[in-house]
């Protein structure tokens, strides 16, 4: 079985530019959760997905952020303009029925 | 408020050597769940262990166990007989029941067993 995948894997982009991260979660999986992790800091919930549906985007940092799960299947989280402190890892995990979370490997965002 | 704090961030050992790894945790739930990650070099983020509120038996699996204690809010994290493949970033995490499961990390501690 497959699991979660990311993609890319980093990305470097410049102060204003957009960005579009990507996740693919274990096939069969409702639930899907996006997490990032600033440099030296904990690793914090952004949003999360049940099906095509937000359950919880009570950590979305602000309106420069746009998560979305057409389908329920994938899930897309697009920065734009990306700044400088939106550099770090962008984590996605997915769970069935409220079990353990599965992440993926990572997306390394750098803005400059 | 919900916290999770690993006041160590960095250990180091020598092979064989045990280890032990702290957590300790801050919530108003009486319902929650704890868990432990392990990110190898590689990246991506590996479930080890995920515990309930109300089970607070101690758990072994192989070299690793884990000690849940609620009067001192710690989950901690031992391995035994520590090999170089321990050499990882763990991470304690907290979710409580009714909070959409989202999971709220502590800073993780790195590990690096030497040869």
């Amino acid at each position: 079985e497959a699991g979660v995948t990311q993609f890319p894997s980093h990305s470097v982009i410049e102060k204003g530019q957009t960005v579009t991260l990507r996740c693919d979660p274990i096939s069969g999986h409702d639930n899907l959760y996006w997490y990032r992790r600033v440099m030296g800091k904990e690793i914090k919930f952004l949003l999360h997905f049940v099906k095509e549906s937000k359950q919880d985007e009570s950590g979305m940092p602000n309106n420069r952020f746009l998560a979305e799960r057409t389908g329920g299947t994938y899930s897309t989280l697009k920065v734009q303009p990306a700044e400088l402190e939106d550099s770090g890892v962008y984590f996605c995990a997915s769970s069935s029925d409220r079990a353990e979370q599965y992440f993926g490997p990572g997306t390394r965002l750098t803005v400059t | 408020a919900q916290k999770v704090t690993q006041a160590q961030t960095e250990i180091s050992v020598v092979e064989k050597e045990d280890v032990t790894l702290d957590c300790v945790y801050e919530t108003r739930d009486t319902t929650y769940y704890l868990f432990w990650y392990k990110q190898p070099p590689s990246g991506e983020l590996v479930f080890l262990i995920r515990r309930n509120s109300f089970d607070e038996q101690n758990e072994i699996s192989g070299r690793y166990s884990w000690n849940f204690q609620k009067s001192t809010s710690s989950f901690n994290f031992t391995i035994t007989a520590s090999q170089v493949v321990d050499s990882a970033v763990y991470f304690c995490a907290l979710s409580e029941a009714g909070n959409t499961d989202k999971l709220i990390f502590g800073t993780g501690t790195r590990l690096q067993v030497f040869p």
